[in-house]
C-alpha cells in the first residue's frame, strides 16, 4: 500500500537536544512538506522540497533543518535553537499532476521538557 | 500577509442536522482552495476548488468557491457522529498551502 509514514509517533526530548523526525513516502511524489500544528493555529509550513537535493524555507523555518537526499525521504531536525519545539509535526507529499493535493502522514507529537 | 480565516471555531450539532462551515481567504497569487478533514492525526483530502460557482459534491458533503468575495463554504447534510472532526481549509499559492485554524465539529447522537 502506498502512503506516508512518520516515526516515531511520540517523542520526548530534553531541552537543548537536537531531534530528528522521520518522514518516508512510497507514493513516488516529487514534493514533500513539513508542517507544525499547534492548538488553535492550524498548520504552519516549516520547510518544503520540490525535488531531490533542493528545499526551501516555509513560514516558520527558524530552528529547524531538513535534507532531501532521496525522493522517498524528507527528515526534519528540530534544533536546540527552536524556542518552542513542543508541537504536533505533520509531513505531507504531493504530485504536481494532482495540483498540490497534499497527502499527510500520521504525524509525530514532540514534547520537549 | 497571506491568511485564511475559518468560522466558526467550533460547532456542536445533533445527528441529522445540516452544517455550513466558512472559509475566507486573502492569498496572493491564489490558485485553488482545499478542504481537509482531520479526525485524529493525518488530515485527509476532501475537495479542491479552482473555479468560482461550481459546486463539488461527495456524498453528504459539498463545497463551493466564490473567487469574487474570496470565500468558500463546506456543507454537510444529515450529519452523523462520524463527521466529528476538525475541518481545515487551505489556500494554494505557487506550490504552497496556507491553512486556516480549522473548525472543530462535534456531532452528538
Amino acid at each position: 500500500d502506498g502512503g506516508i509514514t512518520q516515526s516515531p509517533k511520540y517523542l520526548f526530548r530534553k531541552e537543548g537536544q537536537n531531534v530528528t523526525l522521520s518522514c518516508e513516502q512510497n507514493l513516488n511524489h516529487d514534493a514533500m512538506y513539513w508542517y507544525r500544528q499547534d492548538p488553535g493555529q492550524g498548520l504552519r509550513l516549516i520547510y518544503y522540497s520540490q525535488i531531490v537535493n533542493d528545499f526551501q524555507k516555509g513560514d516558520i523555518a527558524e530552528g529547524y533543518s531538513v535534507s532531501r537526499e532521496k525522493k522517498e525521504s524528507f527528515p526534519l531536525t528540530v534544533t536546540s535553537a527552536q524556542k518552542n519545539p513542543t508541537a504536533f509535526y505533520l509531513c505531507a507529499s504531493s504530485s504536481p499532476g494532482h495540483r498540490y493535493e497534499q497527502y499527510f502522514g500520521p504525524g509525530t507529537r514532540l514534547t520537549v521538557t | 500577509e497571506d491568511k485564511v480565516v475559518q468560522s466558526p471555531l467550533s460547532l456542536v450539532v445533533h445527528e441529522g442536522d445540516t452544517v455550513t462551515l466558512n472559509c475566507s481567504y486573502e492569498v496572493t497569487n491564489f490558485r485553488s482552495l482545499l478542504w481537509y478533514k482531520q479526525e485524529k492525526k493525518a488530515p485527509t483530502f476532501l475537495f479542491m476548488l479552482t473555479s468560482s460557482g461550481i459546486e463539488k459534491k461527495s456524498g453528504r458533503l459539498s463545497s463551493i468557491l466564490d473567487k469574487k468575495e474570496l470565500f468558500s463554504i463546506l456543507n454537510i447534510t444529515a450529519t452523523q457522529t462520524g463527521d466529528s472532526a476538525v475541518y481545515l481549509c487551505a489556500g494554494e499559492y505557487g506550490n504552497k498551502l496556507v491553512f486556516g485554524a480549522g473548525t472543530i465539529l462535534r456531532v452528538k447522537s
